[in-house]
């Protein structure tokens, strides 16, 4: 199967700083990405989608200016949590199709705010 | 309503049994669906998309699909213990939409 990375796997940070994460997909070309958060004991919820070239499609509740979106290249997408806060922590997981409808998932960035 | 519903479990099933994983789903005109396996701290894995109604067989997984009644099901055949995760269910909607998940321990 196809494969998507992620970087970093785990990061923690002081409340108030802005994380950023990278989703990449290795083997083929992502026409969409898409990123999920998942809290604990809870499901993946998506987020936003987003395509290559294109501003993202952000689910409803989901605020745009904090969760900063960027589809540079059918291969890198990034999520920058800006101004993050402890109510931040949570399990991000990219996930990425081509040609496909099938995702790919990443093996997600395990967020703690302090 | 929620999108896709899943009874939550806990499902626990002997080894070498046969786990039968349900799923329902409220928008009629879904046409894609998928189960995944997620174990603990993972993000999820792929098992199974299914397209069309009736069965979809990868060696001990079974899809089911039944368009009619909105219910998609996941059957796995001489369950391992290696088995025991939580499996989602999913449609895609502009984005994989998820149910909440059910979590199957599969007992030596």
């Amino acid at each position: 199967g196809a494969v998507v990375s992620q970087h970093p796997s785990r990061v923690i940070c002081k409340s108030g700083t802005s994380v950023k994460i990278e989703c990449r997909s290795l083997d083929f070309q992502a026409t969409t990405m898409f990123w999920y958060r998942q809290f604990p004991k809870q499901s993946l919820m998506l987020m936003a989608t987003s395509n290559e070239g294109s501003k993202a499609t952000y689910e409803q509740g989901v605020e745009k200016d904090k969760f900063l979106i960027n589809h540079a290249s059918l291969t890198l997408s990034t999520l920058t949590v800006t101004s993050a806060h402890p109510e931040d922590s949570s399990f991000y997981i990219c996930s990425a199709s081509g040609s496909e409808e099938t995702q790919y998932f990443g093996p997600g960035t395990r967020l703690l705010v302090l | 309503q929620k999108e896709v519903e899943q009874n939550s479990g806990p499902l626990s099933v002997p080894e070498g049994a046969i786990a039968s994983l349900n799923c329902t789903y409220s928008d009629r005109v879904s046409q894609s669906f998928f189960w995944y396996r997620q174990y603990s701290g993972k993000s999820p894995e792929l098992i199974m998309s299914i397209y069309s109604n009736g069965d979809k067989e990868d060696g001990r997984f079974t899809a089911q699909l039944n368009k009619a009644s909105q219910y998609v099901s996941l059957l796995i055949r001489d369950s391992q213990p290696s088995d025991s995760a939580t499996y989602l269910c999913a449609v895609n909607d502009r984005g994989m939409r998820f149910g909440a998940g059910t979590r199957l321990t599969v007992k030596p």
